[in-house]
């Protein structure tokens, strides 16, 4: 059974950072693209970044690109998103997605999610 | 704004058949495939259909896709209160090197 389990997720502070991470189970994490989407309050599907499965290529939203990074450790089965300048506009549930064999394909499989608010 | 374009809205009564929309460019839908999400109330979201018509093991037959050109779009046959949802399309975007998704559909079973 395919698991992706987000944590790292908090009230933060205009301008600070938070790390989040997506463990992993149930499929060859390795050898899959993955992605992180948010949804902020009351609001659609936003995409925010995306791995490919050696974890050499990544991409960005305009909306991210130099604030956020995002990373995989094929070796411990997790993702992650270092996110640094947070501002207001980033709060949002951010939501692990197990991507296909390339990076384009689907999003195929979604976590639970974790609460990101950004308030002073 | 969303690069894909979809209705906000949708509706109809047990039974009947709705169709959502979702249009693109040349970028996205045009040269990609198109998958479908079906979003619960306060669950995430699950492909309902992939590779523009293929449906997951599990989803109803009820559920179609298709995609011409730069446009696709959903179709529910035979209307259950459970399809009461948020569908949202998505495509990868050559030009963005990004996941592109529309600004989503709440279907409203009356």
């Amino acid at each position: 059974e395919v698991r992706l389990s987000e944590s790292g997720g908090g009230l933060v502070q205009p301008g600070g950072s938070l790390r989040l991470s997506c463990a992993a189970s149930g499929f060859t994490f390795s050898s899959r693209a993955m992605a992180w989407v948010r949804q902020a309050p009351g609001k659609g599907l936003e995409w925010v970044s995306s791995t490919r499965a050696g974890g050499g290529d990544t991409y960005y939203a305009d909306s991210v690109k130099g604030r956020f990074t995002i990373s995989r450790d094929n070796s411990k089965n997790t993702l992650f998103l270092h996110m640094d300048s947070l501002r207001v506009e980033d709060t949002a549930v951010y939501y692990c997605a197990k991507g296909g064999s390339y990076v384009g394909r689907i999003l195929e499989f979604w976590g639970r999610g974790t609460q990101v608010t950004v308030s002073s | 704004q969303s690069v894909l374009t979809q209705p906000p809205s949708a509706s109809g009564t047990p039974g009947q058949r709705v169709t959502i929309s979702c249009s693109g460019s040349s970028s996205n839908i045009g040269s990609n495939i198109v998958n479908w999400y079906q979003q619960l109330p306060g669950t995430a979201p699950k492909v309902l259909i992939y590779t523009n018509s293929q449906r997951p093991s599990g989803v109803p037959d009820r559920f179609s896709g298709s995609k011409s050109g730069t446009s696709a779009s959903l179709a529910i046959s035979g209307l259950q209160s459970e399809d009461e949802a948020d569908y949202y399309c998505a495509a990868w975007d050559d030009s963005l090197n990004g996941w592109v998704f529309g600004g989503g559909t709440k279907l409203t079973v009356l």
